[in-house]
């Protein structure tokens, strides 16, 4: 079973629009970890966030912010006033300790274009 | 600089060789671990190290070995059991010091099978 879903394939936007990406997951744990990694065309993982189940205050990082939600299983990523530098693959990944020692499981990824 | 490298970026094999990908960090980490990406999906974890000359299967470990003599080492090895080797590989790091610490990527190698 899909531990984590991220249902759009591809997003593609005008530069300055705002972009949503959603990622919904699937876990028993009660404690577990949610990640954003940001795939450019060069190909390395950048990490992007980090946070534990028990901190459900949403973060805001320069135009990045994030809204998790424990009662939908949601953890989404906004990406305010994109540039064509946001231009990547965007990858949610969910870690569950108790019961997955070590392992990340990703979403399928979403692919966002930022055209000029 | 601290970081993870990977070498060869491009490599090319023919059916029935192995191959052995480079995997080298500087970060002091614990935790070794290498992920498989095909095209349209997420990653899929082939092996992963805690420590030195320790290392557990991932997900998808048929076809491939690895080996952990030194901390800042963890090379993978396709061998000619994968079925379908061609993908992109990426090697990835953390402390180990906590379950669920961050991991930190590689840019990758892309296996290409001729």
């Amino acid at each position: 079973a899909q531990k984590v879903t991220q249902a759009q394939t591809e997003i593609s936007v005008v530069e300055k629009e705002d972009v949503t990406l959603d990622c919904v997951y699937e876990t028993r744990d009660t404690t577990y970890y949610l990640f954003w990694y940001k795939q450019p065309p060069s190909g390395e993982l950048v990490f992007l966030i980090r946070r534990n189940s028990f901190d459900e205050q949403n973060e805001i990082s320069g135009r990045y912010s994030w809204n998790f939600q424990k009662s939908t299983s949601s953890f989404n990523f906004t990406i305010t006033a994109s540039q064509v530098v946001d231009s990547a693959v965007y990858f949610c990944a969910l870690s569950e300790p108790p019961s997955n020692d070590y392992k990340l499981s990703f979403g399928a990824g979403t692919t966002v274009t930022v055209r000029a | 600089d601290g970081g993870i490298t990977q070498s060869p970026k491009y490599l090319f094999r023919k059916e029935g060789q192995n191959v052995t990908l480079s995997c080298e960090q500087n970060l002091n980490h614990d935790a070794m671990y290498w992920y498989r990406q095909d095209p349209g999906q997420g990653l899929r974890l082939i092996y992963y190290s805690q420590i030195v000359n320790d290392f557990q299967k991932g997900d998808i470990a048929e076809g491939y070995s690895v080996s952990r003599e030194k901390k800042e080492s963890f090379p993978l090895t396709v061998t000619s059991a994968q079925k379908n080797p061609t993908a992109f590989y990426l090697c990835a790091s953390s402390r180990g010091e906590v379950r669920t610490d961050t991991q930190y990527f590689g840019p990758g190698t892309r296996l290409t099978v001729l």
